[in-house]
C-alpha cells in the first residue's frame, strides 16, 4: 500500500510540450506539496494546498499550475517545457501539526530534451 | 538565499562508529528542525525532528542536538551501520507556515564495512 504514489517515475519529453504528473495520497491527510530537487540537489517547495489555501512559491514560473480534483490528489501541469525544467519532482502530503512532517512519493525524474 | 545549509556534501564513516552530520540555518523564525533519509529512486523518509523548545532529542541510534545561539543542528548516528547510507536532508519550519518545509541540499553518508 503505497501512501503517496506518483505517476510517471521517469518522463523524457520535448521542449515546447505540455505535460502532467499525477499525485495521489491514501493517507487522508488534508495538504499536500510538490517539492522540485534541481541539479544543485535543493529540494525547493513549489506549491502547497488542501481544501482551503494555495500558496505558490514566487518563483515558480506561470507555466506550472497544481490542479485537485479532490482531496486525495494533487496534479502537476506543466506548459510549454523549458531544457530548465529537467529535475526531480516530488509530491508530499501531512496532516495537521504532525511531527513526522511530511510524507514523500517517489519522485519523477522529468528530462527535457 | 539558501535559508538550511548543509556544507558537507558527503561523509564516509566505518562501520561501529559514530557518524555526524551537521546543518546551518540563517532564519531564527525556523521553531521546528527535522532529518529525512533519501536512498536511490526513493522519496525522502522522515527520520527524526526536535522543537526549538528542547535542545536534544533522542530515538535508538539516531540523535539530534540543536543549538539555538548558533543557528546549528546535528543528527548523530551510533553505531552506524552500511544500512544508513544514503543522503540525509535537515529540514526546518516556522508553526503557522503552511507546514512548508525549507530544506538543505543533502549530506550523502556513506558507511564503510
Amino acid at each position: 500500500d503505497t501512501a503517496v504514489s506518483q505517476t510517471p517515475k521517469y518522463l523524457v519529453t520535448q521542449m515546447g510540450n505540455d505535460k502532467s504528473i499525477k499525485c495521489e495520497q491514501n493517507l487522508g491527510h488534508d495538504t499536500m506539496y510538490w517539492y522540485k530537487q534541481d541539479s544543485k540537489k535543493f529540494l525547493k517547495i513549489m506549491f502547497s494546498y488542501n481544501n482551503k489555501e494555495l500558496i505558490i512559491n514566487e518563483t515558480v514560473p506561470n507555466r506550472f499550475s497544481p490542479k485537485s480534483p479532490d482531496k486525495a490528489h494533487l496534479n502537476l501541469h506543466i506548459n510549454s517545457l523549458e531544457l530548465g525544467d529537467s529535475a526531480v519532482y516530488f509530491c508530499a502530503s501531512s496532516q495537521g501539526p504532525s511531527n513526522h512532517g511530511y510524507t514523500f512519493g517517489s519522485g519523477t525524474r522529468l528530462t527535457v530534451v | 538565499d539558501q535559508q538550511v545549509k548543509q556544507n558537507s556534501p558527503s561523509l564516509s564513516v566505518q562501520e561501529g562508529r559514530i557518524s555526524i552530520l551537521n546543518c546551518d540555518y540563517t532564519n531564527s523564525m525556523f521553531d521546528y528542525f527535522l532529518w529525512y533519509k533519501k536512498y536511490p529512486a526513493e522519496g525522502p523518509t522522515f527520520l527524526i525532528s526536535i522543537s526549538s523548545i528542547k535542545d536534544k532529542n533522542e530515538d535508538g541510534r539516531f540523535t539530534v542536538f540543536l543549538n539555538k545561539s548558533a543557528k546549528h543542528l546535528s543528527l548523530h548516528i551510533v553505531p552506524s551501520q552500511p544500512g544508513d547510507s544514503a543522503v540525509y536532508f535537515c529540514a526546518a519550519s516556522i508553526s503557522g507556515s503552511a507546514r512548508q518545509l525549507t530544506f538543505g541540499s543533502g549530506t550523502q553518508l556513506t558507511v564503510l564495512p
